[in-house]
């Protein structure tokens, strides 16, 4: 059973465009979804979190969109760059952001073109 | 800081062998967790401690054991390796729960079961 589910699993964006990257859950515990960019041959790092009780959270070029009612949340990069090709994994955990338990998605590898 | 810290980065076994993944971390993080990714399945998580001498199973926890006898140290153990424990190992550190924590992942250990 996956409680997180992720889409698309690859994508390929032209410089300048906007990337998107969509996840949905099933566990209405989850309070706390982050997601994670990881490098080939590297482990995955933190790029952005948000909680249930906000619905949209930015940061640079990197935005998070919520929809609590849908259980459904999402990853834009506007701008994109090539140095933004990479894997991308939607995450969520329950109990008070409880980051020692983190839910996976399947993963999304991003290709920006120059 | 040397953040986390797994060793080996690259193993090679035999069916049957038996081995410990070390993972350290510096930061003084309550929480310590190991993840396994394979492809198209994103990471998942196998086992996680909330403090030392606290463990608990994740998502697939069968084949592999673990324990906490100190903070900043959690080690896996493969009792007996089988050839679907191939895969690459991720450990992770966080500070526990709180709001807006960050769980900090190690640079992962290749393993390879022949």
């Amino acid at each position: 059973q996956q409680q997180v589910k992720q889409s698309p699993q690859s994508l390929i964006v032209q410089k300048g465009g906007i990337s998107i990257i969509n996840c949905a859950y099933e566990n209405t515990a989850f309070d706390y979804f982050p997601w994670y960019q990881q490098f080939p041959g590297k482990g995955p790092a933190l790029l952005i979190a948000i909680r249930p009780d906000v619905s949209e959270k930015k940061e640079g070029r990197f935005t998070i969109s919520f929809n609590k009612s849908a259980k459904q949340f999402s990853l834009h990069i506007m701008d994109s760059q090539p140095g933004d090709s990479a894997t991308y994994f939607c995450a969520a955990s329950s109990g008070s952001g409880n980051t020692g338990k983190l839910i996976f998605g399947q993963g999304t590898t991003l290709q920006v073109k120059p | 800081n040397a953040g986390v810290t797994q060793t080996p980065k690259f193993q090679v076994l035999k069916t049957g062998q038996s081995m410990t993944l070390q993972c350290a971390q510096d930061m003084n993080h309550e929480y310590m967790s190991w993840y396994r990714q394979d492809p198209g399945m994103g990471l998942r998580l196998i086992h996680y401690s909330v403090g030392a001498g606290i463990t608990d199973q994740g998502e697939v926890p069968n084949g592999y054991n673990v324990s906490r006898s100190t903070t900043e140290d959690f080690p896996l153990r493969l009792l007996s390796a089988a050839p679907s424990q191939t895969s690459v190992y991720f450990c992770a550190s966080s500070w526990g729960v709180s709001r807006d924590t960050e769980a900090f992942f190690g640079q992962g250990t290749r393993l390879t079961v022949v």
